[in-house]
C-alpha cells in the first residue's frame, strides 16, 4: 500500500536552478525518509526528518516536514546536471522492523 | 561503507523456471528486504525478514518465498517465474526502526 505520495511527478529545470519535490503520507509518523536513485541503480538515502523537526539540512539539501498537514518537501538549491535523478520519500511501514513504505517517485531532470 | 551485493545485475530465465535472486550484505544488520520496481507502481515490498530463519510477507508475496539461512544472506525464490514477474528486484537492509535502509544495485529479471 502507498504511503507517501510524491508531488510533481516530473520536474525539469535548467543547471542553477532550485528543485522542490512534495511528499504527502496519511499516517501519523515518527520520521520521514528521502532516497534518490540514479537510472537503473539501486536507491541511496539522502536524508531523516524525525517529527519532532520542522526543517533539516544537508549540503545542498533542505527538507522539512509538517506533520499537521501531514507532507514535507525535498528543495535541492543550486542545482546540477548530476542531480538528475528520481527522488522518493519514504516513512515507517507500521511495524518495528524498520520497514519502510516508498512513494512512486518524483523523476528529476537538470539541463545542463 | 555498508555494502547491499545482490548476486546477479541481469537474468533473462524462461517461464516456469525456478529462480533464486541472492543477496548479501556486510553490515550485521538484523532486517533484510526484498522489493520490486515497476514504472508507475514504485517500490512494492514482497517480504522481509527482521532476523535468521524469520520473516514475514510484504505487501505482494504471491508467486515469491524467501530464505534466510544466515544473517548476512536474503534470498528471493520464484518457485516457477511468469512473465508477469519481469521486473527490477531491490534487496536492502538495515539495522533496525528508523534506521537507514542501504539498497543493493538490483537485479534485472526477464522472464520470456
Amino acid at each position: 500500500s502507498q504511503q507517501g505520495e510524491e508531488d510533481p511527478q516530473a520536474l525539469s529545470i535548467q543547471e542553477g536552478e532550485n528543485a522542490t519535490m512534495n511528499c504527502s503520507y496519511k499516517t501519523s509518523i515518527n520520521n520521514l525518509q528521502w532516497y534518490r536513485q540514479n537510472s537503473g541503480r539501486g536507491l541511496v538515502h539522502l536524508i531523516l526528518i524525525r517529527s519532532n523537526e520542522r526543517e533539516k539540512h544537508s549540503g545542498r539539501l533542505r527538507v522539512t516536514l509538517d506533520t499537521s498537514k501531514k507532507s514535507s518537501s525535498l528543495l535541492i538549491t543550486a542545482s546540477r546536471a548530476a542531480d538528475t535523478a528520481s527522488y522518493f520519500c519514504a516513512t515507517p511501514g507500521g511495524t518495528s522492523y524498520g520497514k519502510l513504505t516508498f512513494g512512486q517517485g518524483t523523476i528529476l531532470t537538470v539541463h545542463p | 561503507d555498508v555494502k547491499v551485493t545482490q548476486s546477479s545485475r541481469y537474468l533473462v530465465k524462461r517461464t516456469g523456471e525456478k529462480v533464486f535472486l541472492e543477496c548479501v550484505q556486510d553490515m550485521d544488520h538484523e532486517n533484510m528486504f526484498w522489493y520490486r520496481q515497476d514504472p508507475g507502481l514504485g517500490l512494492r515490498l514482497i517480504y522481509f525478514s527482521y532476523d535468521v530463519k524469520m520473516k514475514e510477507k510484504g505487501d505482494i508475496p504471491e508467486g515469491y518465498s524467501v530464505s534466510r539461512e544466515k544473517k548476512e544472506r536474503f534470498s528471493l525464490i520464484l518457485e516457477s517465474a511468469s512473465t508477469n514477474q519481469t521486473s527490477m528486484y531491490l534487496c536492502a537492509s538495515s539495522g533496525g526502526q528508523g534506521n537507514t535502509i542501504y539498497f543493493g544495485e538490483g537485479s534485472w529479471l526477464t522472464v520470456v
